[in-house]
């Protein structure tokens, strides 16, 4: 139990242009899903904390109009980069929490590349 | 904010000697929770500690919680090449949003 899903698993994309990564929790309800950015050889880095049907909120020096989050549904939350930049380029990596527990389940991660 | 040290950053080790990690949050936790992050993989969930001086054991792995519920280590015995990667603690310091502060890690190579 407790899988989640990422998409896609890689991406190259030209500067400028926007990428959007699924996050999806498979067989439970995600009531706080959580992105993380997390450079070669680093620590995770939380960006935002992401609770269905409200705005998500994020961490300081993370831009939200650059990085938009939506969390529609109880197993859905989406993170949008948008106009990437070659700094931008990272392994993004989502979490669910399962409703009532802080037990952070993580997806398998989308690495972006951006030329 | 909240801060969580974690060190050693690096350990080497030759198979079937010890290792641990030790983390030290800079806040009073309610929780902490353990990572194993294998190279090229994503972070998966080992153990979460909550008591006062909380011991877990994971066959060779020991996870011991402090007293003050601010510092924590995890020891595994007798390393196996199968132990490779890189283990986090995460600090949870209470609230609603179940928000957790990473350490930044240690690498466990172990040589064959």
């Amino acid at each position: 139990g407790a899988v989640v899903s990422q998409h896609p698993s890689w991406v190259i994309c030209k500067s400028g242009t926007s990428v959007k990564i699924e996050c999806r929790s498979l067989d439970f309800q995600a009531t706080t899903m959580f992105w993380y950015r997390q450079f070669p050889k680093q620590s995770l880095m939380l960006m935002a904390t992401s609770n269905e049907g409200s705005k998500a909120t994020y961490e300081q020096g993370v831009e939200k109009d650059k990085f938009l989050i939506n969390h529609a549904s109880l197993t859905l939350s989406t993170l949008t980069v948008t106009s990437a930049h070659p700094e931008d380029s990272s392994f993004y990596i989502c979490s669910a929490t399962n409703l009532g527990t802080d037990t952070q389940y993580f997806g398998p991660g989308t690495r972006l590349t951006v030329l | 904010g909240q801060q969580v040290m974690q060190i050693p950053q690096y350990q080497h080790v030759q198979e079937g000697e010890d290792f641990t990690t030790y983390c030290n949050s800079s806040t009073t936790l309610s929780n902490i929770q353990w990572y194993k992050q294998r190279p090229g993989g994503h972070p998966v969930f080992l153990i979460q500690l909550v008591k006062s001086g909380e011991v877990k054991k994971q066959k060779r792995l020991t996870f011991q919680f402090g007293e003050a519920k601010k510092n924590s280590s995890l020891h595994i015995t007798a390393t196996q090449t199968t132990d490779v990667g890189t283990y986090f603690c995460a600090g949870n310091s209470g609230g609603s949003n179940y928000k957790l502060t990473f350490g930044k890690g240690t690498l466990l190579t172990v040589n064959p």
